[in-house]
């Protein structure tokens, strides 16, 4: 079991430039969860998901897009990256809203 | 909607000494109650939760925390922490019937030799 991986671990971007975040999970979770840590501010939610084909935004969705094509999957989009998405993302997936989250390793992402 | 406030960013404690980092909380509806902890450059790792039944619960490493429904409280305690407890405690709590956890901002337990 690994558990919940992200890929990529370290991203330099530039203004403007597009990519997207890989967050893969074994454990047949129904629920899945993008958050951005900066420093100070804890975890703020961007999006999540309670099922294969579904998304919802949280506290933070501006500036990124998600999709979840399969129950194991989910993808975090920047279209056109700014400097404020400088981050530490993490992924976490949870079986039941009433259980523990289990995060992945993140991804440092630094927008030039 | 809730909120969670954790009262120390930082907390310097000698190796062996007790600790406690806290943490309160807006509603006192039906809630989920979690430690997390975070060493440096990882994801977070659950050290603890509380979802019903005893109010005082144990978790790894030695931690508890005791809910405390009047103050609306959910506190983690260890009798005697040691260097390798070095790292960042994030509290969340979740609504009953929530997809979503709220955090709060994290406190750095720096334990000094």
């Amino acid at each position: 079991n690994a558990g919940v991986t992200q890929t990529p671990k370290f991203r330099v971007l530039k203004t403007g430039q597009s990519m997207t975040l890989l967050c893969a999970q074994d454990m047949n979770h129904e629920y899945m969860y993008w958050y951005r840590q900066d420093p100070g501010m804890g975890l703020r939610l961007i999006h999540y998901s309670v099922g294969e084909g579904t998304t919802a935004k949280g506290e933070v969705p501006d500036g990124y897009n998600v999709s979840r094509l399969k129950k194991q999957n989910f993808l975090l989009g920047l279209e056109s990256a700014a400097p404020s998405q400088t981050s530490v993302y993490f992924c976490a997936s949870t079986p039941d809203i009433q259980e523990t989250q289990y995060f992945g390793p993140g991804t440092r992402l630094l927008v030039l | 909607a809730q909120s969670v406030t954790q009262l120390d960013s930082q907390v310097p404690v000698f190796e062996e000494a007790p600790v406690e980092l806290r943490c309160n909380y807006s509603s006192s509806v039906s809630v989920y109650l979690f430690w997390y902890v975070q060493y440096p450059n990882q994801g977070l790792q659950l050290l603890l939760k509380y979802l019903s039944g005893s109010t005082l619960v144990k978790g790894i490493n030695g931690f508890e925390a005791e809910f405390n429904k009047s103050q609306t409280s959910f506190h983690l305690r260890k009798p005697s922490v040691h260097i390798s407890d070095t790292a960042e405690y994030f509290c969340a709590v979740k609504k009953g019937g929530s997809y979503i956890p709220t955090f709060g901002r994290g406190t750095s337990l720096i334990v000094h030799p």
